[in-house]
C-alpha cells in the first residue's frame, strides 16, 4: 500500500517568508510524528499527534513553529518568518498506535527546506 | 531523559567484510530500540528493533543487533556487507508504555567500497 507521502519535495524560499508543509500519513494511521534533520542538530523530535489528544509539542523550536492535523489524516507544519537556520530537512512519520513505544514508525520522504 | 551515542561517524569497509556500528544510551527509566537506515534522498526505513525478550534481534537486509543492558549498548552488525548498504545508520530509542517519540543519535555512515 501507498507509505507516508509529504509535499513538496523541495523547498526553497526567502527569508521572512512564511512556509507550509503537507504530510500525508499511511491510511488508518492514528498517530503522527514531525521531525527534523539538520547537519548540526541531527535528527529531531518537533511535535507529535495521537487520534483526538491534545498534541504534544514539546520540540518545536520557537513559537514560530506551528502544526495541525485536520480529520485525524493529513498535517501541516507551519513556518512563519524563516529564519536561515530554519534550512532542513523535515521529515514526518506515522504509526498505527502511539501508546506503548513498541509502534513501528513509518517516514517519508521529508520535505528540503532551504532558506534564503 | 534520553540520549543516544553514535560514536563513529563514518564507517569505511570492503564489500563482503562484516561490520559493527556501535550504538550507546543513556536513560533512566526502561527504553525500546530501534535501528534505522536513511539511503540518499530517501527517508528512514526500519531495520530492526528491540521490544523485549531474546537480546538477539534479527532485522532486515541480513542485519541484527544485540541489546546489553548492562553496558547499555545496541550493536549493529552484519556478517558481510554489499554495495547496496552504503547509506546512514541511526540509532533511536523510546520510553516504554508512553507516547512513541524518538531520540536519535546522530548516525553513522556507512560506506562500503570494492
Amino acid at each position: 500500500g501507498a507509505g507516508v507521502s509529504q509535499s513538496p519535495s523541495n523547498k526553497v524560499t526567502e527569508k521572512g517568508k512564511d512556509v507550509e508543509l503537507r504530510c500525508d500519513p499511511i491510511s488508518g494511521h492514528t498517530a503522527l510524528y514531525w521531525y527534523r534533520q539538520s547537519l548540526g542538530q541531527g535528527l529531531e523530535f518537533l511535535i507529535y499527534f495521537q487520534g483526538n489528544s491534545a498534541p504534544d509539542k514539546s520540540g518545536l523550536p520557537s513559537d514560530r513553529f506551528s502544526a495541525e492535523r485536520t480529520g485525524g489524516s493529513v498535517s501541516t507544519l507551519t513556518i512563519q518568518r524563516t529564519q536561515q537556520e530554519d534550512s532542513a530537512v523535515y521529515l514526518c512519520a506515522s504509526s498505527s498506535r502511539g501508546m506503548t513505544g513498541r509502534e513501528t514508525q513509518y517516514f517519508g520522504p521529508g520535505t528540503r527546506l532551504l532558506v534564503l | 531523559a534520553q540520549s543516544v551515542t553514535q560514536l563513529d561517524s563514518q564507517v569505511p569497509v570492503f564489500e563482503e567484510a562484516p561490520v559493527e556500528l556501535r550504538c550507546n544510551y543513556s536513560s533512566s527509566v526502561s527504553v525500546y530500540l530501534f535501528w534505522y537506515v536513511q539511503y540518499p534522498n530517501q527517508g528512514l526505513q526500519l531495520l530492526l528493533k528491540y521490544l523485549s525478550g531474546s537480546t538477539l534481534v534479527k532485522g532486515i537486509n541480513g542485519f541484527e543487533a544485540e541489546f546489553n543492558k548492562s553496558q547499555t549498548s545496541f550493536h549493529l552488525r552484519k556478517p558481510s556487507v554489499h554495495i547496496s548498504d552504503t547509506a546512514e545508520y541511526f540509532c533511536a530509542v523510546t520510553r516504554t508504555g508512553t507516547a512513541s517519540k524518538l531520540t536519535f543519535g546522530t548516525g553513522t555512515r556507512l560506506q562500503v567500497t570494492l
